[in-house]
């Protein structure tokens, strides 16, 4: 069935780094966008980033712009989040979530919703 | 790209109809019909309810129904159930290919 699977949470130390997976199954994953979202402690949904179904585009919020990157490897359905510069700030479950990506003639439209959600990882950032 | 705004919390009996608030601005809610609503049990992994303003997935109910008026999209729950009782996000395409979230709104069934 379709699923999402996040891993490489954990605790680290403020100012390092750390890599989140997210494996993908039951679906052709280069047809869909992708993106990460978060929730801190006691906070509400935070969105994280995007990447294009190719790979081709990448956008970011403002609160990690500059410090984390989104990838990914269709060939082994993988959906990744290399984190740096960690901050006490980014302690949160971080999920990996489908975009409801739809196709027109051939072209794909994105943003549509978040329609399919892993169970999340834990990341703590603190000394 | 500041959070929409949700009431924290909204409560109802069982069978009564509440409707949850979305505020935004002209830049994303107002501009964009890509908003789509999220039922949050603690614990488990959020899910999808609404999308476009106002269509549903399969698979989910009928008492859930969205719509929206200028920067205000809003979620609609008719027939309150026990097990409706979670946190709602609103979530809201903006003009800087972005998504934005709202605070959270805690439904309670009383």
């Amino acid at each position: 069935q379709v699923q999402l699977v996040e891993s490489g949470g954990g605790v680290v130390q403020p100012g390092r780094s750390l890599r989140l997976t997210c494996a993908v199954s039951g679906f052709t994953s280069n047809t869909y966008a992708m993106h990460w979202v978060r929730q801190a402690p006691g906070k509400g949904l935070e969105w994280v980033a995007v990447i294009w179904h190719d790979g081709t585009e990448q956008h970011y919020a403002d609160s990690v712009k500059g410090r984390f990157t989104i990838s990914r490897d269709n060939s082994s359905d993988a959906l990744y989040l290399q984190m740096n510069s960690l901050r006490a700030e980014d302690t949160a479950i971080y999920y990996c979530a489908r975009d409801k990506s739809v196709w027109v003639f051939g072209v794909p439209y994105f943003y549509y919703g978040l329609d399919v959600w892993g169970q999340g990882t834990t990341v703590t950032v603190s000394s | 790209q500041s959070a929409l705004t949700q009431p924290a919390s909204v409560s109802g009996s069982p069978g009564q109809s509440i409707t949850i608030s979305c505020t935004g601005t002209s830049s994303d809610v107002g501009s964009s019909n890509l908003v789509s609503w999220y039922q949050h049990h603690p614990g488990k992994a959020p899910k999808l309810m609404i999308y476009e303003v106002t269509k549903r997935p399969s698979g989910v109910s009928n008492r859930f129904s969205g719509s929206k008026s200028g920067n205000t999209a809003s979620l609609t729950i008719s027939g309150l159930q026990a097990e409706d009782e979670a946190d709602y996000y609103c979530c809201s395409y903006a003009s800087i290919s972005a998504l934005i979230f709202g605070g959270g709104t805690k439904v309670t069934v009383l």
